[in-house]
């Protein structure tokens, strides 16, 4: 089955314990995403990767790093989480000349006290 | 700065009846806009895109409408189905790899 999957899909966690969630599509996409939404806001673009070993800033990319070493996975990592990021989080993934039409994980909530 | 907004947070339709949901953009220069549909407890789900050159492209029971004049996308649904119930965001692709959500606007169908 052509997915997006994510992992963990609930944490809990304490201010400066570095975390990692992974994500990880089986469709051969060449672009991926990740993306927050808070209430009210929306989805908010972090980071995206538009092929192995090249990512980039989307708009609210403070607090967080990625990584793109293989074509199917692009984890996000938050070094020093902090309360306000406390959100839930989406990765998406598209073909490159495609990229309307990103499919999206189920999502992965995450508390930070 | 860049923003994709909605005139309406939430929608209360019929069952059977035509449901128009609409967005507001500010960014002239966006290449691309797209509508998502999120159901409870899961990720936006693709629904259909438009070209900035179009003014109208049609889908399954969906039309998108675009109004460049004043900024305006338009989603319609056609004979709304229970099914049809989630909230509902407009997009935009700013150029290269970038996309911009709005807000989204929740629609509720009535049996």
């Amino acid at each position: 089955e052509a997915q997006v999957t994510q992992n963990p899909r609930y944490l809990i966690t304490v201010t400066g314990k570095k975390l990692t969630v992974t994500c990880s599509q089986n469709m051969n996409h060449e672009y991926m995403s990740w993306y927050r939404q808070d209430p009210g806001l929306g989805l908010r673009q972090i980071y995206y990767s538009m092929n192995v070993e090249v990512t980039d800033k989307g708009d609210v990319p403070e607090g967080y790093k990625v990584s793109r070493k293989e074509k199917r996975n692009f984890p996000l990592i938050l070094e020093s989480p902090s309360p306000n990021q406390t959100s839930l989080y989406f990765c998406a993934s598209s073909l490159r000349q495609a990229r309307n039409e990103q499919f999206f994980g189920p999502g992965t909530r995450l508390t930070v006290l | 700065g860049e923003s994709v907004g909605l005139h309406l947070p939430t929608l209360s339709v019929q069952e059977g009846d035509n449901s128009i949901i609409n967005c507001a953009y500010s960014n002239s220069a966006s290449d691309y806009f797209i509508w998502y549909k999120q159901e409870s407890g899961k990720g936006p789900q693709f629904i259909i895109d438009i070209r900035s050159n179009m003014d109208k492209r049609q889908g399954q029971r969906v039309t998108v409408l675009l109004n460049k004049t004043v900024k305006h996308l338009s989603l319609q649904i056609a004979a709304t189905q229970p099914g049809d119930s989630a909230v509902y965001f407009c997009a935009e692709n700013t150029g290269g790899f970038k996309t911009i959500f709005g807000a989204g606007t929740r629609l509720f169908v009535k049996a």
